[in-house]
């Protein structure tokens, strides 16, 4: 099975809120996590990535936070913009893998003008 | 533009052709990745390239698929036989080191 998941399927937000996703893994020796955002019919665009020795990363109205204690993984935006509605997937890499990353089944982001 | 290309964007085939995609990474990158993505799910790996040589592949890459990079740099994926259970889209993606640009994928419809 998937040892990446998401605990909310889909997110509705306003426009200027913060948005919050989460992301639950269940392999300890996971070395590596990334976001992606991917728009309908469009390949996962980068957003933030982070590695297991830090528990926090901050980018342009983005942040991740890490807590190896509970495996789990969030993304916040900041100001969410309508032109961030898309699908949100998080994505891990073992530590023993050449680079492969097992991702997550996705959340669907909504912004409501 | 300098990203990850993929052709052809779209491919319509009949149940037992073959078909074969192209993907071009960004030009610096030596990692290469595909991955198959179906509708409602996160891409899965299916195999990685370092250069020519095919370091890692899924047990999702069965006999019927085979993917290449002769030269370190283009690389192409082709399945043979097609199935509709292979509908999908084939995703491909490069590195310098661990994060992975996507291409736009090429959406495979089998009929």
């Amino acid at each position: 099975g998937e040892s990446v998941g998401l605990h909310l399927p889909t997110l509705s937000v306003q426009e200027g809120d913060n948005s919050i996703i989460n992301c639950a893994y269940s392999n300890s020796a996971s070395d590596y996590f990334i976001w992606y955002k991917q728009e309908s019919g469009k390949g996962p665009q980068f957003i933030i990535d982070i590695r297991s020795n830090m528990d926090k990363r901050q980018g342009q109205r983005v942040t991740v936070l890490l807590n190896k204690t509970v495996k789990h993984l969030s993304l916040q935006i900041a100001a969410t913009q309508p032109g961030d509605s898309a699908v949100y997937f998080c994505a891990e890499k073992y530590g023993g893998s050449q680079g492969n990353l097992i991702f997550g089944k996705g959340t669907k982001l909504s912004v409501k003008p | 533009d300098t990203g990850v290309s993929q052709n052809p964007r779209h491919k319509i085939t009949k149940r037992g052709q073959n078909v074969t995609f192209r993907c071009d990474p960004i030009s610096e990158h030596n990692r290469l990745y595909w991955y198959r993505q179906t509708l409602g799910q996160g891409p899965e790996f299916l195999t990685y390239f370092q250069n020519e040589a095919q370091l890692e592949k899924s047990r999702l890459l069965s006999d019927r698929f085979s993917a290449e990079r002769p030269k370190g740099s283009f690389s192409t994926l082709e399945i043979q036989r097609t199935e509709q259970g292979d509908s999908a889209m084939y995703l491909c993606a490069s590195s310098l080191v661990e994060t992975q640009y996507f291409g736009p994928g090429t959406r495979l419809l089998v009929l």
